[in-house]
């Protein structure tokens, strides 16, 4: 099946840290983005990518950064991690070819980072 | 601006009763709507929409959810809980024209399911 993957699903690191989450998609689509998930707060987008020359600040983006190497991988780095990165981190991804204006998004299984 | 507002946190009910979750949008433009149902452990998976038409939308395992636009509500509802309806549930909007291509997204509400 046209999947959505993340690697890793669990990662404990240390405040100072660098570290990469990684997203693989079997799907076709043009459109990845970047969330985290807190307790209370919802999913926050961290940043999306329209296709490989196009990647966008999300709301909050600070902290963060991205690569799209080519289509179906979009990771997110951490240069240097911090506790309140501590989340719950999910990659999605939207064709906008078959459906333009509607924007659902399909999700990988999310990967639980844990900074000390 | 957009914003999506999902009433509890937390809403347990009993097995077999009614299920309602509810959400309130706030858009300057006529939205689409959506609901996504986390089981514990797993991604999102998109339970129903509502892009345009009909304003009762019907989704998967017994749920749907009506747009009510005089209201701003897009609430969640199932006639009969079951247990493996517990897990959390996230109402999120996007414009009709992709703002920029995004979700936003409720807080979330997680369903218990009592014995």
């Amino acid at each position: 099946d046209a999947d959505v993957t993340q690697t890793p699903r669990n990662r404990i690191t240390k405040t100072g840290k660098r570290i990469m989450l990684e997203c693989s998609q079997t799907k076709g689509h043009d459109r990845m983005y970047w969330y985290r998930q807190d307790p209370g707060l919802g999913l926050r987008l961290i940043y999306y990518s329209f296709d490989v020359k196009d990647i966008n600040k999300g709301e909050i983006s600070d902290g963060y950064s991205v690569s799209r190497q080519a289509q179906a991988k979009f990771s997110l780095s951490l240069e240097s991690a911090i506790p309140n990165q501590t989340a719950l981190y999910f990659c999605a991804t939207s064709d906008s070819r078959r459906d333009r204006a509607r924007n659902e998004q399909f999700f990988g299984p999310g990967t639980r980072l844990t900074v000390l | 601006a957009q914003s999506v507002t999902q009433l509890g946190s937390h809403v347990s009910v009993s097995e077999g009763a009614l299920v309602l979750l509810r959400c309130n949008y706030s858009s300057s433009v006529p939205p689409y709507l959506f609901w996504y149902v986390q089981y514990p452990n797993q991604g999102l998976q998109l339970l129903l929409k509502y892009t345009t038409g009909a304003t009762l939308v019907k989704g998967i395992n017994g749920f749907e959810a009506e747009f009510k636009k005089s209201e701003t509500s897009f609430h969640l509802t199932k006639p009969s809980a079951h247990m493996s309806d517990a897990a959390e549930y996230f109402c999120a909007v996007s414009r009709i024209y992709n703002q920029g291509g995004k979700l936003i997204f409720g807080q979330g509400t997680e369903l218990s399911v009592k014995p």
